[in-house]
Parts: structure tokens; sequence; C-alpha cells
């Protein structure tokens, strides 16, 4: 199994400004998912990233307004910028873990 | 890209009635998987299908892959008000595609 936390758990920001959300993974992983879930609704895929190469995105997400950094096996962060009020979501990051995936507990986001 | 459809999208049932949701895609599936998660929080893996026709069981709980792997399903047998939540399933690939879920809510 995997335990992961995320940081923060939850931020109200205004718009037009960034946030970055930081995931933390207990063991070494290849992949982490970072994941859209807007209130009410199903997970959506944002971007997959790897260690030491650019995260490849969904249809509908740009690095412009996600990017992606993923210094280490470990660790990744996720940036919302320029945020509008479209963007108040929970962001959940994901990794593999054998057959199944494990979920961070989230950042839910509210953008003012 | 690959969609998983899923209905309900709600499900309101008494405590010791049965529940069912189904999950449908156009194209066959390499696996399925199925979550659960309960209200404010993540999702948390139930279980993965793979073979075609296959029938696992959790305690009440009995997964289903349909034959041509293109749909799947979740029965619970007899609900009790722990099982309220979201139960989402999700097409395994590089990454999980998930479909929109059926909220059970269950009244005592």
């Amino acid at each position: 199994s995997a335990v992961i936390s995320q940081k923060p758990s939850r931020d109200i920001c205004q718009r037009g400004t960034s946030l970055t959300i930081q995931c933390q993974v207990d063991s070494q992983v290849t992949m982490m998912f970072w994941y859209r879930q807007q209130p009410g609704q199903s997970l959506t895929l944002i971007a997959t990233a790897n260690q030491g190469s650019e995260a490849t995105y969904e249809s509908g997400f740009v690095i412009d307004k996600f990017p992606i950094s993923r210094p280490n096996l470990t660790f990744s962060t996720l940036t919302v910028s320029n945020m509008s009020p479209e963007d108040s979501s929970i962001y959940l990051c994901s990794v593999e873990g054998g057959a199944e995936q494990y979920f961070g507990p989230g950042t839910r986001l509210t953008v003012t | 890209g690959q969609q998983v459809m899923q209905i309900p999208q709600y499900q309101h049932v008494q405590e010791g009635e049965d529940f069912t949701t189904y999950c449908n895609s156009s194209t066959t599936l390499s696996n399925i998987q199925w979550y659960k998660q309960r209200p404010g929080g993540h999702p948390v893996f139930l279980i993965q299908l793979v073979k075609s026709g296959e029938v696992k069981k959790q305690k009440r709980l009995t997964f289903q892959f349909g034959e041509a792997k293109k749909n799947s399903s979740l029965h619970i047998t007899a609900t009790q008000t722990t099982d309220v939540g979201t139960y989402f399933c999700a097409a395994a690939g590089t990454a999980l595609i998930f479909g929109k879920g059926t909220t059970l809510s269950v009244s005592s």
C-alpha cells in the first residue's frame, strides 16, 4: 500500500492568483497522477507525471494553466495558475500500487 | 477517448434492500476497477476484474465483468447504512478513466 499526503488540505483563493498543491508519497513510485473532482462530480484526470520528464496532459488541460513538477520519485506538485471560480474543485493526487490506485486526501480549493 | 457510462446516478434504498450499479463501455476493456468514495473522503479501491465473465464477491458485495468485457456491475445485498457513498467504476489503462459514479443513500 501507499500512504499519500497532500498540502494544503483546503484553501480559499482570490481569482487571478495561483496555488501550488504538494503531494508526498511514503514510497518511490514511477508515475503520479493528478485528478480534479468538481463538487458532486466524478474524477477527471488532469495529467500524468513521471520523474525526470514532462507531464502528459489530458485533453482540456494545458501546462500553462496546470504546471506540474516531479523532482523525485516520492514528490510532485500541481499549480493551479491564474485561478477563476471555475477552478473551484477538489484536486487529488494518486499513485499506482499493484492492481489498484491509491489516492491522497485531496485539496479542496475555493476561488472567490 | 475511452469513456465508461455508469447508471443510475443516484439510488436511495431502505436498509436491508439490495442495490446494483451498472457500468458500460463502447469498447472492450482490458480490466475494470471499482472504487468507493465516502462523503468527504477520497476514492478507495474495492476490486479489479480482469477476466471475461469474472465474478468476485466481498461479503455482501458481488462484482461482475461481462463476457464481452464491455460492462460490469456491482451488487450489494441487504444494504447497511455503512454502505452510503459514491461507487465508481474505472477503466484501467495508463491511468484510470472514471465513470460518473452512483451515489447510494440508505435510510434506516
